[in-house]
């Protein structure tokens, strides 16, 4: 079965502290994308990444920065926690495989709260 | 934005057919339909895609107009498992880029 892991469930925070949100995947995938979820605004991209350190802005990039230098690994940083910054964080990852569905595959997710 | 229009709640009986609408009346002839579903506090989960003839698999059915500007995700017997927000997604196919995630429907299976 394909896994996608985030390193917490659950992630408290104070207001500028540097948040590590971490997300491994065992499939060998190229694409791993880093989602935030909030009530009525549904999923949005933040930051995704074709492959190894190489990193694309999403929707929302703003306050947040991305390290891809393993092919497993995608790493979300919020160098300064902010309030508005609590929020459902969802890890994905695809592959590219020719005739393949290439489908996104998410972990469980990361509830992030900044007080 | 979204590409897609879903009614945002439906109910359904256990055991009955649940059928969720997706208009996507400016899809591009290389964008696939893919549907996509996310029970409480799980991450969302593929489901089933396809880009003009209908498709089946173990989990649903999905029919795409001739016109291609709707489909319907079928799921045959609806269980009280299948209660979750179900996404419509129009994406370019084999492209690993982002999946754009409209409101959904939330489909309440009740006993």
């Amino acid at each position: 079965d394909v896994k996608v892991t985030q390193s917490s469930r659950y992630l408290v925070k104070r207001t500028g502290e540097k948040v590590f949100l971490e997300c491994v995947q065992d499939m060998d995938h190229e694409n791993m994308f880093w989602y935030r979820q909030d009530p009525g605004l549904g999923l949005r991209l933040i930051y995704f990444s074709y492959d190894v350190k190489m990193k694309e802005k999403g929707d929302i990039p703003e306050g947040y920065s991305v390290s891809r230098e393993k092919k497993e690994r995608f790493s979300l940083i919020l160098e300064s926690a902010s309030t508005n910054q609590t929020s459902m964080y969802l890890c994905a990852s695809s592959g590219t495989r020719t005739g393949g569905r290439n489908e996104q595959f998410f972990g469980p997710g990361t509830r992030l709260t900044v007080l | 934005d979204a590409k897609t229009t879903q009614p945002p709640s439906m109910d359904c009986a256990e055991g009955r057919a649940a059928n969720l609408p997706c208009n996507h009346s400016t899809i591009s002839g290389n964008e696939y339909v893919y549907w996509y579903r996310q029970i409480h506090s799980q991450g969302p989960q593929y489901i089933i895609h396809g880009l003009k003839n209908n498709e089946t698999n173990e989990m649903a059915s999905l029919i795409i107009t001739e016109d291609r500007k709707s489909s319907t995700l079928i799921l045959p017997h609806a269980t009280l498992r299948d209660t979750a927000v179900y996404y419509c997604i129009v994406r370019i196919y084999n492209q690993g880029g982002k999946l754009i995630f409209g409101q959904g429907t939330e489909l309440s299976v009740k006993p």
